[in-house]
């Protein structure tokens, strides 16, 4: 699907490092999530942003800090990571919250080191 | 929260079989998802399906609301149907998608 995407696709960086990912949604949606999903494990969703408003944030630790500026946009910004935040992080988005489909980016797999 | 679950968590069929993969829920949801995961990490939508069913070419879905239960059904599997094939469900009042742990599908040639 092409109508949300994700950069960079991946990314390797130190634990003193900041970095930012970013989403960008074509379909008119309002709503916007990050999910985590890591070996194994379901996806898991961190942060959800309806009409540009945080609505979710579930127990994310700090050194995520998630930005929307608007409806069409999102941002993961990243620092000081541990080596277990590697993961594939998926970006959706939604034309209103959960009474309408998920549409997902391609992801960005983070590899921290 | 809901708890979702499917099963199986691993299948390997034979290029040609079919299959029926079960997705099993613990509370009421306003609607329900079906995704295929490829190689290469990306979720493709399959059905958005609240209840009943519907069909798209070799696949099929059913969502049983008031059982909380669906099935997706994949008829004369190819080897490009391998991947990870997730349900995800909406409770009413929030914004959360919630997944289930998935299925893990090989078709081998």
């Amino acid at each position: 699907e092409t109508g949300v995407t994700q950069t960079p696709r991946h990314l390797v960086m130190g634990m003193t490092n900041k970095k930012s990912l970013k989403c960008e949604q074509h379909l008119g949606h309002n709503a916007m999530y990050w999910y985590k999903q890591s070996a194994k494990k379901p996806l898991e969703l961190m942060f959800v942003y309806n009409f540009k408003e945080q609505t979710e944030n579930n127990s994310v630790p700090s050194r995520f800090s998630p930005e929307c500026p608007n409806s069409s946009h999102l941002f993961l910004h990243l620092h000081t990571l541990q080596p277990e935040d590697s993961a594939l992080y998926l970006c959706a988005s939604s034309r209103d919250g959960n009474n309408s489909p998920l549409h997902f980016g391609n992801g960005t797999r983070l590899t921290v080191t | 929260g809901i708890q979702v679950e499917q099963s199986p968590p691993d299948l390997i069929l034979q290029e040609g079989a079919n299959s029926t993969l079960r997705c099993n829920f613990s509370d009421s949801v306003n609607n329900l998802q079906w995704f295929h995961q490829n190689p290469w990490g990306q979720l493709i939508n399959l059905f958005y399906i609240p209840s009943g069913t519907k069909q798209n070419g070799r696949l099929s879905a059913t969502t049983v609301a008031t059982e909380r239960y669906s099935l997706l059904y994949i008829s004369s599997s190819q080897t490009t149907d391998s991947g990870v094939y997730f349900c995800a469900v909406g409770g009413g009042g929030t914004y959360k998608y919630i997944f289930g742990t998935g299925t893990r599908l090989k078709v081998l040639a």
